[in-house]
């Protein structure tokens, strides 16, 4: 069955950087695109970067762009989000999730992980 | 990127329909039909219950429907069960900068 572990969460000061990893497993890594999705504490969904099946094209939201880097490696079948300049207002409970199907399935998330909790602070 | 536009929360009782509402523009909700739905529950990470306005995955109860008129998409969840009881987000997909947005989500308590 298809498995998600996220790691590499932690308490990182302002202005600091993180990489978050993310391992895949029970089905075929490559052929999918990926999403980071956060949740701030006792807060809503909010949908942070996509990347596709081949790493071709990234999408971010407005919120992270110019800070954040999605990558995967299809080799390793790990998803990455690289987080620099991080704010107070990144901490958060983050999630990588899988596509449904290639096409119009990229705007759905069919898996997700347990999630990983990134704490900025001083 | 604004939010969808979700009430915060509803209530029904075991048995009865409920309806969750999200409200968007005519550059995501509006615009197209890729509209989907999450539950979930404390502590847990969300489920995809409903794709493309108004398809189930596998394995997903028929208990649970969805449907768009306009910019507003609708979740409905008849013969309410105690298990239902969760948080409840739509998601778009969105013609703005972002790709995917979702709605502030809704708290489903089953009285």
């Amino acid at each position: 069955q298809v498995q998600l572990v996220e790691s590499g969460g932690g308490v990182v000061q302002p202005g600091g950087s993180l990489r978050l990893s993310c391992a895949a497993s029970g089905f075929t890594f490559s052929s999918y695109g990926m999403h980071w999705v956060r949740q701030a504490p006792g807060k809503g969904l909010e949908w942070v970067a996509f990347i596709r099946y081949d790493g071709s094209n990234k999408d971010y939201a407005d919120s992270v762009k110019g800070r954040f880097t999605i990558s995967k490696d299809n080799s390793r079948n790990t998803l990455f989000l690289q987080m620099n300049s991080l704010r107070g207002e990144d901490t958060a409970v983050y999630f990588c999730a899988k596509t449904y199907y290639y096409g119009s399935g990229i705007y759905y998330l069919d898996n997700w992980g347990q999630g990983t909790l990134v704490t900025v602070s001083s | 990127q604004s939010a969808l536009t979700q009430p915060a929360s509803v209530s029904g009782s075991p048995g009865q329909s409920i309806t969750v509402s999200c409200t968007g523009t005519s550059s995501d909700v509006g615009g197209y039909n890729y509209v989907s739905w999450y539950q979930q529950h404390p502590g847990k990470a969300p489920k995809l219950m409903i794709y493309d306005v108004s398809n189930r995955p596998s394995g997903v109860s028929n208990r649970f429907s969805g449907s768009k008129s306009g910019n507003t998409a609708s979740l409905t969840i008849s013969g309410l069960q105690a298990e239902d009881e969760a948080d409840y987000y739509c998601s778009s997909y969105t013609s703005s900068s972002a790709l995917v947005v979702f709605g502030g989500g809704t708290k489903l308590t089953v009285l």
